[in-house]
């Protein structure tokens, strides 16, 4: 069925620093595609979008591309800051619901 | 404008008891969800309301658990006779329609804990 695999553990970096958190993607045909954050004591929420294959999707600095050779739909951030840190969610849209990845804990430390 | 909300925050119940879960939708979203997030998992789908069709309620665990909703305003999810694998966090999420489910509007969470 559809899911979605996201790199496993948390990711603690220096501010300023690049970040890329690692999402792939199983479905059949083209899912829309999608990055959550939760921030701490927050729900979560939207970050960013891409409906078809070489989409960029962005906001806040974020960016994540559709690779469909790839069937990926990696996260980066050229720059990170401590207010970046949070717990990322990729999901991909299938029938009427969204399946999400297991998340990544990011920690930024000045 | 008033985002969705969820009560209990936390929720510590012994083993066999009876459990409801409740959330408030945005107002005006016709399209609710519930997922469960275990510890160390992703989120779990549970079931989703569309206004007044029929849920669907594929992702929903075992008859243990239950859900419902009156037209388009609160939910409740029930768990009856709780096991320890039930503790997790239980989010409640809506969206304007049900063909908008990509932009789905979380609630905080219900945090429960079976001891």
């Amino acid at each position: 069925g559809d899911s979605v695999t996201q790199m496993e553990g948390p990711v603690t970096l220096s501010e300023e620093a690049f970040l890329t958190i690692n999402c792939t993607y199983t479905a059949t045909g083209y899912p829309s595609l999608f990055w959550y954050v939760q921030y701490p004591g927050e729900g979560l929420q939207l970050l960013l979008k891409a409906t078809k294959a070489d989409d960029k999707g962005s906001n806040k600095g974020f960016e994540a591309t559709y690779r469909k050779e790839t069937t990926s739909f990696h996260l980066e951030k050229g720059s990170v800051q401590v207010s970046d840190s949070a717990v990322y969610f990729c999901a991909q849209k299938g029938n009427n619901r969204l399946a999400f990845g297991k998340g990544n804990q990011v920690v930024v430390i000045p | 404008g008033a985002g969705v909300s969820q009560s209990p925050s936390n929720k510590v119940t012994e083993k066999g008891k009876d459990v409801e879960l409740r959330c408030d939708p945005i107002s005006g979203h016709t399209a609710l969800y519930w997922y469960r997030q275990r510890l160390g998992q992703g989120l779990e789908f549970l079931i989703y309301f569309q206004g007044n069709s029929a849920p669907d309620k594929s992702g929903l665990p075992s008859d243990r658990f239950s859900a419902e909703r009156t037209g388009e305003s609160v939910s409740t999810l029930t768990i009856q006779r709780t096991q320890q694998e039930d503790s997790a966090v239980y989010l409640c999420a809506s969206s304007v329609t049900l063909a908008a489910s990509y932009e789905q509007y979380f609630g905080p969470g219900t945090r429960l804990t079976v001891t």
